[in-house]
């Protein structure tokens, strides 16, 4: 089955604990993306990959990280998480960009206390 | 800049009532348009799109046509069910390999 798997679903962690959420898609995409939606302020984009070692910032990247070192995986990181970052984190992946229309993976619920 | 506009809702209707939730958009040139919804505690899906102007985006049950003189692209469909239930998001990509850009959602409540 086509998809993009995220995990954890739902993670509570301290503030300034580093945390990765993984994300990875079996439909070889060139694109892949991270958003976080939050109450008022919808979906915002917080970085991108077109490709292989290629990311780039989105519109909210302070305070994460991604990497890209292969087509199918594309985490992203805290290294010291902030309650202002607890919000629901989806990943999603096409095969360019976003024109062709995303797969999003089921989210990951993250609570910074 | 580019944006989405469409109503917030809620929404709410009895079964087999007629939907229609409305977008409208800012952007220069065709970009392509889009219909996802987000099923309670689900990731988003991608519901139809279209990607010039007079193109009808259809998933056989729901349809939105692309309105370049009103910049609009308005989701319908003919008779709800409670399955329906969800949160709707118009948006739109200005290129290909651009990102999408989402609306605020409309959440949708159906009443059996």
């Amino acid at each position: 089955e086509a998809q993009v798997t995220q995990n954890p679903r739902y993670l509570i962690t301290v503030t300034g604990k580093k945390l990765t959420v993984t994300c990875s898609q079996n439909m070889n995409h060139e694109y892949m993306s991270w958003y976080r939606q939050d109450p008022g302020l919808g979906l915002r984009q917080i970085y991108y990959s077109m490709n292989v070692e290629v990311t780039d910032k989105g519109d909210v990247p302070e305070g994460y990280k991604v990497s890209r070192k292969e087509k199918r995986n594309f985490p992203l990181i805290l290294e010291s998480p902030s309650p202002n970052q607890t919000s629901l984190y989806f990943c999603a992946s096409s095969r360019t960009g976003g024109g062709g229309g995303y797969t999003f993976g089921s989210g990951t619920r993250l609570t910074v206390v | 800049g580019n944006s989405v506009t469409q109503m917030e809702g809620p929404v709410t209707l009895s079964e087999e009532a007629f939907l229609t939730i409305n977008c409208t958009y800012t952007a220069t040139g065709y970009p392509s348009l889009f219909w996802y919804v987000q099923y309670p505690g689900e990731g988003l899906q991608l519901l139809l799109k279209a990607t010039k102007a007079d193109d009808k985006g259809s998933n056989k049950v729901f349809e939105a046509t692309y309105r370049k003189e009103t910049t609009s692209f308005h989701l319908e469909k003919g008779s709800v069910q409670a399955s329906d239930s969800a949160v709707y998001f118009c948006a739109l990509s200005k290129t290909s390999y651009d990102k999408v850009i989402f609306g605020p959602g409309t959440s949708l409540s159906v009443i059996p």
